[in-house]
């Protein structure tokens, strides 16, 4: 079975571009979860979406990014403008539902890069 | 906001000594406590999830202990080998919302 995808793996762009991370999860699951990593503040939660429905958003930094769940299997995270501050690791994982003892399956994770 | 802390950042053993980690989390409206394990360059992969004080979880020379009343729960690691070099995450899942809450890991390193 695939597990989660995403795409691209590495993404370098220059300030005020746009910026859109893509990510599909396993088939069957339910609950997309979409994560930031820096070393700053470790492994944060951005957004995450139970059956294509964004649930709670709190974590997402400002304005200049949004994410989508057009259907229920693919997500995307866009950064519009991006900025240097947002060179991070993204991350997303998906699970079978929203109960808390289900784990969470991690996709390979987007480096991005803002010069 | 959930204060979720691990200890030590970093440890450094020699294969075959043994060890253990720390996660400390807030010891109200516990729901659940995942242990990942994150090794360079790959993605986090689940090991444990713990719902109940007094778990007890082991997966190979890998075992992990809960206390909820406090607030804490233990990674052991028995007989380290080098492919255990890895990042060991945990995260906490508060009774109210779905979120998982990550600490920001210890970075063990097994030297041959």
């Amino acid at each position: 079975d695939a597990g989660v995808i995403q795409s691209p793996r590495h993404e370098v762009t220059e300030m005020g571009q746009e910026v859109t991370l893509r990510c599909k999860l396993i088939s069957g699951h339910n609950s997309l979860f979409w994560y930031r990593q820096t070393m700053m503040r470790g492994l944060e939660l951005l957004i995450y979406f139970n059956n294509n429905v964004p649930i709670d958003d709190s974590g997402m930094p400002e304005d200049r990014f949004s994410a989508k769940m057009p259907n229920a299997s693919f997500s995307t995270l866009k950064i519009q403008p991006s900025e240097p501050r947002d060179s991070a690791v993204y991350f997303c994982a998906s699970s079978a539902n929203l109960q808390g003892t289900e784990t969470q399956y991690f996709g390979p994770g987007t480096r991005l890069l803002v010069l | 906001i959930l204060n979720v802390e691990q200890s030590p950042q970093s440890l450094h053993v020699q294969e075959g000594d043994s060890t253990n980690f720390t996660c400390s989390f807030p010891s109200s409206n516990f729901y659940a406590l995942h242990w990942y394990r994150w090794e360079t360059a790959k993605s986090p992969e689940a090991l444990f999830v713990m719902t109940l004080n007094g778990d007890e979880k082991k997966k190979g020379r890998i075992s992990a202990t809960l206390n909820t009343k406090e607030g804490y729960s233990y990674l052991y690691i028995k007989g380290s080998q080098p492919e255990d070099s890895a990042t060991y995450l945990c995260a906490f899942r508060e009774g109210s919302n779905y979120k998982l809450t990550f600490g920001k890991g210890t970075l063990l390193t097994v030297n041959p």
